[in-house]
């Protein structure tokens, strides 16, 4: 079972600083994915990336930036958190086919 | 947003019963994924279709690429299948997955 380690689990920050959250997996996926959930919008996927050093926009990518030092590592980055931030992520990673999910980050931005 | 599109969006089912859940595209899908988001928030997997069917346990999903849906059957539903199911469409390699906004079921005694 891939394991994919979210932190931290909750967040508050206040508006206008620098939050970042962080994804750690252990299975050698080649994709992790981040992706942000708010209640009747299911889950959107704002980046991803297939390879260390590399990342790719999702649909919502406006307000975020990500970093892939490595293969097990997929950071989230919000240089200036709004109060429009505030959500549940959800980080991923898959090979080819099933995402394996993160327990999810609860941030509020006040 | 739109392009998959979940029925219905909540449901009450009683313990012992059956039902089906339904997801819409409206983009050329390649494959297929539900999952189930538990009260506390988890997410698992439940099936990763191409085109047709597949069943674990309760568990029975099917994929029609032809006519663009996907379908997830439970059977003798338990109080343990409540939460939010989610299918997700791919439309191709190298493309990434977009979710539905989900379908709330409550399983009740």
């Amino acid at each position: 079972e891939a394991a994919v380690t979210q932190s931290p689990r909750s967040k508050v920050a206040v508006t206008g600083g620098k939050v970042t959250l962080s994804c750690h997996q252990t299975n050698n996926h080649d994709y992790m994915y981040w992706y942000r959930q708010d209640t009747g919008h299911g889950l959107r996927l704002i980046h991803y990336s297939y390879v260390a050093d590399s990342t790719e926009k999702g649909d919502i990518p406006d307000g975020y930036k990500a970093s892939r030092p490595s293969q097990e590592n997929f950071s989230l980055i919000l240089e200036l958190a709004s109060l429009s931030q505030t959500a549940v992520y959800f980080c991923a990673s898959s090979y080819t086919e099933t995402l394996y999910f993160g327990s999810g980050t609860r941030l509020t931005v006040l | 947003g739109d392009q998959v599109k979940q029925s219905p969006s909540a449901l009450s089912l009683q313990e012992g019963t059956n039902s089906a859940l339904r997801c819409n595209f409206s983009i050329a899908t390649t494959t297929v994924q539900w999952f189930l988001q538990n009260p506390r928030g988890s997410l698992m997997n439940l099936f990763y279709l191409v085109p047709g069917t597949k069943e674990n346990g309760r568990l029975k999903s099917t994929f029609n690429s032809k006519e663009s849906y996907s379908t997830l059957h439970i059977r003798d539903a338990q109080l343990e299948d409540s939460g939010t199911y989610f299918c997700a469409a791919e439309a191709g390699s190298g493309t990434y997955q977009r979710f539905g906004t989900g379908t709330k079921l409550q399983v009740v005694p």
